[in-house]
């Protein structure tokens, strides 16, 4: 079955406690990417991969590092959580063709930061 | 499930009835609309797309609408089915921004049976 796994689902720590929630992808994609959601801001990118060690930010940037050293996987890496960083996370992933792009969604990880 | 959002306008509509959502966009560069339906607890699902070449995109019961001049973009879905409830957002993308899709802020919809 052709998927996004991210995890955890779910996460509470504590401030400066470094966290990584993982993101992986079966469908040989080249395109990956994080995203915060937070109520009333919708979806916001974080960042964003076009292929294997290559990421690039996005919208929201701060606070946040990811890696690409595999094309299925793409974690992101919290060094050092704050409060503000609390929101659902998802990461994605697609694939262009002439018909254009459909991204993929992960279920979600829901992040509280004390 | 967890509420995407606690200011997200809502649209109520009586199952059977044909449902319109709307999304503005503000990039004129943008060539590239997509719709998702997000369900309680759930990411956001892809529904239909359209490109900027393009006025009316016809799916399943779901009919997208571009209107370039007033940068407006409509989802219609028909015979809505208390399955539809759920959240729904528009999101863009222009070619100039690299891959970055810019999404709206949701609206959700309640089916009433």
């Amino acid at each position: 079955e052709a998927q996004v796994t991210q995890n955890p689902r779910y996460l509470i720590t504590v401030t400066g406690k470094k966290l990584t929630v993982t993101c992986s992808q079966n469908m040989n994609h080249e395109y990956m990417s994080w995203y915060r959601q937070d109520p009333g801001l919708g979806l916001r990118q974080i960042y964003y991969s076009m292929n294997v060690e290559v990421t690039d930010k996005g919208d929201v940037p701060e606070g946040y590092k990811v890696s690409r050293k595999e094309k299925r996987n793409f974690p992101l890496i919290l060094e050092s959580p704050s409060p503000n960083q609390t929101s659902l996370y998802f990461c994605a992933s697609s694939h262009m063709t002439s018909e254009g792009e459909t991204q993929y969604f992960g279920p979600g990880t829901r992040l509280l930061v004390l | 499930g967890e509420s995407v959002g606690l200011h997200l306008p809502t649209l109520s509509v009586q199952e059977g009835d044909n449902s319109i959502i709307n999304c503005a966009y503000s990039n004129s560069a943008s060539d590239y609309f997509i719709w998702y339906k997000q369900e309680s607890g759930k990411g956001p699902q892809f529904i239909i797309d359209i490109r900027s070449n393009m006025d009316k995109r016809q799916g399943q019961r779901v009919t997208v609408l571009l209107n370039k001049t007033v940068k407006h973009l409509s989802l219609q879905i028909a015979a809505t089915q208390p399955g539809d409830s759920a959240v729904y957002f528009c999101a863009e993308n222009s070619w100039n921004a690299g891959n970055m899709l810019t999404f709206g802020g949701g609206t959700r919809l309640m089916v009433k049976p």
